[in-house]
């Protein structure tokens, strides 16, 4: 079975420049997350979507970020523009219900390197 | 909001010694996962803990559930150089997202 893909593995872009992720979950899981993480922390979640629907984005900063699963399976996340802070790794996670007990599983990560 | 703290931050062993990670949340959990970054590397889920008090154990690997639902431990018994990772443990409030700790940074000197 694969895994969870993102694409792509490494970003390197100026400040105020977009850029966008994407991620293709593991077949079958409903439950798709986004997470940042900086260099020496934990991940922190900035949105989750059951199905196409985006049930928790409360830590997304919505003035410059943006994401959509448009079918329900494969997401993408996009900064725009990008700034500085944004410097991290960006993972995403699925599991198959995303009910409290689910296991999570976690994509290779997008390293961005804002100049 | 729900906070999750992890102690120590960092710890170097020599192989063969014992090695523990603390957890502490500020609130009551419904349960707690841990998971294991490898160097370079994604987290890779190891183990959930659901009931108060529980115990589970993967070989080397010892996992505890505090009575209270607020703190967890990991222990590894006789480190191995395949241990060296970053060990994050992540609590959910009862109805609420996953927040992760800071993680410790396990290296193991050969």
């Amino acid at each position: 079975e694969a895994g969870v893909v993102q694409s792509p593995r490494y970003k390197i872009i100026e400040k105020k420049q977009p850029v966008a992720f994407w991620c293709n979950p593991i077949s079958g899981h409903n439950t798709l997350y986004w997470y940042r993480q900086n260099l020496g922390q934990g991940p922190e979640l900035l949105i989750r979507y059951e199905n196409e629907e985006a049930v928790d984005d409360s830590q997304l900063p919505k003035d410059r970020f943006s994401a959509e699963r448009l079918k329900g399976v494969d997401s993408t996340l996009k900064i725009q523009p990008a700034e500085l802070g944004d410097s991290a790794v960006y993972l995403c996670a699925s599991s198959p219900q995303g009910g409290s007990t689910d296991t999570q599983y976690f994509g290779p990560g997008t390293r961005l390197t804002v100049l | 909001g729900q906070q999750v703290m992890q102690i120590p931050q960092y710890q170097h062993v020599q192989e063969g010694e014992d090695f523990t990670t603390y957890c502490n949340s500020s609130t009551t959990l419904s349960n707690i996962q841990w998971y294991k970054q490898r160097p370079g590397g994604h987290p890779v889920f190891l183990i959930q803990l659901v009931k108060s008090g529980e115990v589970k154990k993967q070989k080397r690997l010892t996992f505890q559930f505090g009575e209270a639902k607020k703190n967890s431990s990991l222990h590894i018994t006789a480190t191995q150089t395949t241990d060296v990772g970053t060990y994050f443990c992540a609590g959910r409030e009862y109805g609420n997202k996953l927040v992760f700790g800071a993680g410790t940074i396990l290296r193991v000197k050969s």
